[in-house]
């Protein structure tokens, strides 16, 4: 089986740093990916990471270690729109992509 | 063209009824799957097309049943649904095999059971 666990919620002010973890236990792990979700819209690919260390893509960084299971993506300069569900999701060797549990974040003026 | 097309945007059926849902990517794309995603849930995998053979099925109830008619076009047949199957159900599509850069996602159909 495989668990995928990530914080229910966080609060943020525009501007700041935001970092959401994701801890993970699953067999054939094959990298690991962020999904930006928007409420009644499809998940839009962020990041992903296979090999331990700082993936940066502007605004957004995320990082892997395979020896602990963890994972974080890091929002810098927050902007209103970036309050989303964030979803950290492993993919396994057999081709299978599992979501954890999601991430809610609201950015407060 | 990095684009999933799903149709339809929404669909409402009764218990009854017998519908299908429809995704379509021209992206080359060997590998396509199916999720169920309830509200404020992240998605659930329901099923999973590796060069159009199931290769995954997470023990999904028989009133739903996936084909895959070509490397482009994956349907989810729908009979006898439950008011407990109202769900956005999401498409997604990706290379299979050494390890997935990216799966895209279409936009989802809203499914309501009455």
């Amino acid at each position: 089986g495989q668990n995928i666990d990530q914080p229910t919620e966080m609060t943020a002010t525009e501007g700041a740093i935001v970092q959401i973890n994701c801890t993970y236990q699953t067999s054939g792990f094959n990298g690991l990916f962020w999904y930006q979700q928007h409420a009644g819209e499809a998940p839009t690919f962020l990041s992903y990471n296979v090999l331990d260390g700082l993936e940066e893509k502007g605004r957004f960084s995320s990082f892997l270690s395979r020896s602990k299971g963890y994972s974080y993506l890091l929002l810098k300069e927050l902007q209103m729109k970036d309050s989303a569900s964030y979803l950290c999701a492993v993919s396994q060797v057999t081709d299978k992509l599992i979501f954890g549990t999601g991430t809610r974040l609201q950015v407060f003026p | 063209d990095t684009e999933v097309t799903q149709t339809p945007k929404h669909l409402v059926m009764g218990m009854t009824n017998k519908k299908s849902l429809k995704c379509e990517q021209h992206m080359g794309h060997r590998a396509m799957y199916w999720y169920k995603q309830k509200a404020k849930k992240p998605p659930e995998l329901m099923f999973v097309y590796s060069y159009e053979k199931l290769s995954i099925n997470e023990s999904v109830p028989s009133r739903f049943s996936p084909e895959c008619p070509n490397s482009s076009l994956l349907n989810l047949h729908l009979h006898a649904l439950q008011p407990e199957d109202s769900a956005l159900y999401l498409c997604a599509s990706s290379q299979p095999g050494q390890g997935l850069t990216e799966a895209f996602f279409g936009q989802g159909t809203r499914l309501t059971v009455v």
